[in-house]
């Protein structure tokens, strides 16, 4: 069964105090992967997409690398702008047209000054 | 107008009342997608609509009626919904069904 496991559940750091948020999938092939930024009450909103393995993207303090098994997202520096729940999605070849994306459930992450 | 709007942003409903959501995306995109947020769960895909033809149905109740009557305009059609139904619903769209989707800013719907 496809899946998307996201680690840790919730996240709490200092202002500057960097760190790592984690996102394992198994699906049959990756056509993609896919981190979102989501503030309470909004939609997700688009950061990267990552399409295969040593793949990395970067905007401001954000960093995202990919695995033939995980992808991390790396947040260098954070500020208590930065706080939100970051989500990851795959979308696999098998999904034809429908452009499917399985989610991970989100790691809230809350940044303190 | 830019991006993907959703409209009313917020909905309280009765089991019995019979109301729509709208989607509009301004992205010149061609697949648009309904998707259900609740509390502690992962975003459920619910509909997906490609060039106006509905090519998945994530076995969703049917009283969520979904309708795209051309490539900007989606629409979700609720009927004697259930309390359990309470939930963000969110609009997305994207180009051609691959890649990223961009989302809507959701209804938060409650069903009393």
């Amino acid at each position: 069964e496809d899946q998307v496991t996201q680690s840790p559940e919730a996240l709490r750091l200092q202002e500057g105090e960097s760190s790592s948020l984690n996102c394992s999938y198994t699906v049959s092939g990756l056509r993609g992967l896919f981190w979102y930024r989501q503030d309470p009450g909004k939609g997700p909103e688009f950061l990267f997409t990552l399409y295969s393995a040593g793949e990395e993207k970067e905007k401001e303090r954000l960093k995202a690398t990919l695995t033939k098994k995980e992808s991390f997202l790396h947040i260098t520096a954070p500020k208590p702008e930065d706080s939100a729940t970051y989500l990851c999605a795959v979308q696999e070849y098998g999904s034809g047209n429908t452009g499917k994306l399985i989610f991970g459930q989100g790691t809230t992450l809350q940044v303190k000054p | 107008e830019t991006g993907v709007t959703q409209t009313p942003r917020h909905l309280v409903m009765g089991m019995t009342n019979k109301k729509s959501l709208k989607c509009e995306q301004h992205l010149g995109h061609n697949a648009m997608y309904w998707y259900k947020q609740s509390a502690k769960k992962p975003l459920e895909l619910m509909f997906v609509y490609s060039l106006e033809e509905r090519v998945e149905n994530n076995s969703v109740p049917s009283r969520f009626s979904p309708e795209c009557p051309n490539s900007s305009h989606l629409f979700l059609h609720l009927h004697t919904l259930q309390p359990e139904d309470s939930a963000l619903y969110l609009c997305a769209s994207s180009r051609e069904g691959v890649g990223e989707q961009f989302f809507g800013p959701g209804t938060r719907l409650t069903v009393l």
